[in-house]
């Protein structure tokens, strides 16, 4: 069975700033690991994901993610906030199904 | 190359009316999962066909139900509609051999009145 928790329903940053979103997963299989965006009555844009190989994967619009085995973690970071980066994120996993976490809205303040 | 596509994209129905939603998956892929994601949360599993059959199926109840047809779209029925249906109903085609190989779609906003 797949699990996802995203620490943090609300994370607040100032435009330039880290923007830094916590996800850890449980996986009785080799998990692939995915993160989403979503605007406003929107569907999901895919960000990045992780299947195998190197384990700091790169994504759209600057961010990029790290899969650490050891402590079930895949946490999404990008190094300055944009304005147009305020949005909900998701994590999600994959095993036999895609499991979503309840996801984690990001506001950029100016 | 079209993605995966979803109709329609906006639908009001009535209580205790039925509603059938189609996507067409992304060309090549052979499998089409769908997803419920209410107003305030993360997407949750419905059922996945492939083959032309349920192969898992999330907690919903039997009135959600599916088909996929030769051409590998499909289309999600919800009979006796209840209030707490109204959500955004998203579609995702995949491969059955490559788990990271994922599409979605835009989705269908459902509302029930």
């Amino acid at each position: 069975a797949q699990s996802v928790t995203q620490l943090g329903s609300h994370v607040s940053v100032s435009e330039g700033a880290l923007v830094l979103l916590r996800c850890n997963y449980s996986s009785s299989v080799p998990p692939y690991l995915f993160w989403y965006v979503q605007y406003p009555n929107q569907g999901l844009q895919l960000l990045l994901k992780y299947t195998t190989g190197a384990t700091l994967v790169k994504g759209i619009n600057g961010f990029e993610a790290e899969f650490k085995k050891s402590e079930t973690s895949f946490h999404l970071t990008k190094p300055s906030a944009h304005m147009s980066d305020a949005a909900e994120y998701f994590c999600a996993v994959s095993g036999n199904k895609l499991v979503f976490g309840a996801g984690t809205i990001l506001r950029v303040k100016s | 190359d079209a993605g995966v596509t979803q109709s329609p994209t906006h639908l009001i129905k009535t209580r205790g009316q039925q509603v059938t939603l189609r996507c067409s998956p992304k060309s090549g892929h052979d499998t089409v999962s769908w997803y419920q994601q209410a107003l305030g949360q993360g997407p949750q599993f419905i059922f996945q066909y492939y083959e032309e059959e349920e192969r898992q199926r999330g907690n919903f109840p039997d009135r959600f139900s599916g088909h996929q047809f030769p051409n590998y779209s499909s289309e999600l029925n919800v009979n006796a509609l209840l209030l707490g249906d109204s959500a955004l109903y998203l579609c995702a085609s995949g491969l059955i051999r490559d788990r990271g190989n994922i599409g979605f779609g835009s989705g269908t906003r459902l509302t029930v009145v």
